[in-house]
């Protein structure tokens, strides 16, 4: 199995311009989870998708911020416009449906925004 | 709802002495618990989880946690540490109704020579 697979591994771009972090999960996964990491904040979950369907986008920071699942193979977290302080890792996990197993985690899309 | 923490935010341990990293945790039933790694510019590695049965836990990279739910605790220890393990360590906590996890705020682990 490859893993959770993002991409682009690192992206830098300027303020104001769209930013598109792509998420494959693993193959029969069926929750898929975007989390945001800084130095100040640490790791923070911004929404997870359960069976496609978005379960709870309380972390999503502002409308900037959308994230879509169109399908159990691919997920998409677009930011518009960008800011300097979006400038994070961001990372995609996966699990399966049953409580308590363990989350999977991506390598993460180091985003710099300047 | 559940919440971890993580009370040390670095620590400095000598290669080969042992280790201990702190979690507490709060959730009003059993919570499944979770130790991650993450190596720099890495992601996100599962050590080792709780969710039933025998209280200590043997994980990968001769890892260990003990569940003690009568200080809501699920605290990390190695015996003999290696320069390799320098990274910070992540402990979360899960509900029983959700595929949700919670993570502490982390663990950088420093080792000296």
């Amino acid at each position: 199995d490859a893993g959770v697979i993002q991409s682009p591994r690192h992206e830098v771009t300027e303020m104001g311009q769209e930013v598109t972090l792509r998420c494959k999960p693993i193959s029969g996964h069926n929750s898929l989870f975007w989390y945001r990491q800084t130095m100040m904040r640490g790791l923070e979950l911004l929404i997870y998708f359960n069976n496609n369907v978005p379960i709870d986008d309380s972390g999503m920071p502002e409308d900037r911020f959308s994230a879509k699942m169109p399908n159990a193979s691919f997920s998409t977290l677009k930011i518009q416009p960008s800011e300097p302080r979006d400038s994070a890792v961001y990372f995609c996990a996966s699990t399966s449906m049953r409580p308590g197993n363990e989350q999977f985690f991506g390598p993460g899309t180091r985003l710099t925004v300047l | 709802a559940q919440s971890v923490t993580q009370p040390d935010i670095h620590i400095t341990v000598s290669e080969g002495a042992s280790l201990e990293l702190r979690c507490n945790y709060s959730y009003g039933a059993t919570p499944y618990l979770f130790w991650y790694v993450q190596s720099p510019g890495q992601g996100l590695q599962l050590l080792l989880k709780y969710f039933s049965g025998d209280t200590l836990v043997q994980g990968i990279k001769g890892f260990e946690a003990e569940f003690k739910r009568s200080q809501s605790s699920f605290n990390l220890r190695k015996p003999s540490v290696h320069w390799s393990d320098a990274a910070e360590y992540f402990c979360a906590v899960g509900a029983t109704r959700d595929d949700k996890i919670i993570f502490g705020k982390g663990t950088r682990l420093h080792i000296l020579p």
